[in-house]
């Protein structure tokens, strides 16, 4: 059982370099997201998709943009990559019953922006 | 808008023991849920425990055990007979009640669990 499975896991960039970070779930999920967790900052919502075909920023959008390619896959770009990029991003998805039971977090990409 | 806070950045604990991480929030929503998670150096995020704010009655799972206050909106960890397995980052975490799952944290309390 995959659950969410996030690439890369580590990923270096040049400044204005630009990458795209996949994640896809096999959970069925409808709900998925974007974190960016910063040291001392907890983790921040980037980007969200309630379903196939609608994406919403979250609270720190500016520099990304999304794509919720079918059900299983959400993807995030950097078009144009800066140092203040640099971050351990995490997607992650949750059922869509509207009890809030749990998000499942893939294990991450540590990106380094130079 | 929602905000949450940790006020401790570290803490430690002699194998075996209790300890308890602090967690407050502020909403003006009625109907809102509440987690712990466990983020260990494999930089997982795992569910710990979850708290349905229309519940009174404080989650527990096996060791884990929260000590929610709705009126003074405090949300605390308590985790008993500590183990070294339980050294990791603890994050609190809310969102508000309805189909999508969006998350906000706290800034997380390290937790280091001593021999």
């Amino acid at each position: 059982n995959a659950g969410v499975t996030q690439t890369p896991k580590f990923q270096v960039l040049k400044t204005g370099q630009s990458m795209t970070l996949q994640c896809a779930q096999d959970m069925n999920h409808n709900s998925m997201y974007w974190y960016r967790q910063d040291p001392g900052m907890g983790l921040r919502l980037i980007y969200y998709s309630a379903s196939e075909g609608t994406t919403d920023k979250g609270e720190v959008p500016n520099g990304y943009n999304v794509s919720r390619l079918n059900k299983r896959e959400f993807s995030l770009r950097l078009e144009s990559a800066a140092p203040s990029q640099t971050s351990v991003y995490f997607c992650a998805s949750s059922e869509d019953t509207g009890k809030n039971t749990e998000a499942f977090f893939g294990q991450g990409t540590r990106l380094t922006v130079v | 808008a929602q905000t949450v806070t940790q006020s401790q950045p570290e803490m430690s604990v002699q194998e075996a023991e209790t300890v308890t991480l602090s967690c407050t929030y502020d909403t003006s929503e009625n109907n809102y849920y509440l987690f712990w998670y466990k983020q260990p150096p494999s930089r997982q995020m795992i569910l710990v425990i979850r708290q349905e704010a229309y519940k009174q009655q404080n989650a527990t799972e096996n060791r884990f055990s929260v000590n929610f206050q709705k009126a003074a909106k405090s949300f605390s960890l308590k985790i008993s007979d500590s183990q070294l397995g339980d050294t990791a980052m603890y994050f609190c975490a809310f969102t508000r009640g309805g189909a999508t799952n969006k998350l906000i944290f706290g800034t997380g309390t390290l937790l280091a669990v001593q021999p």
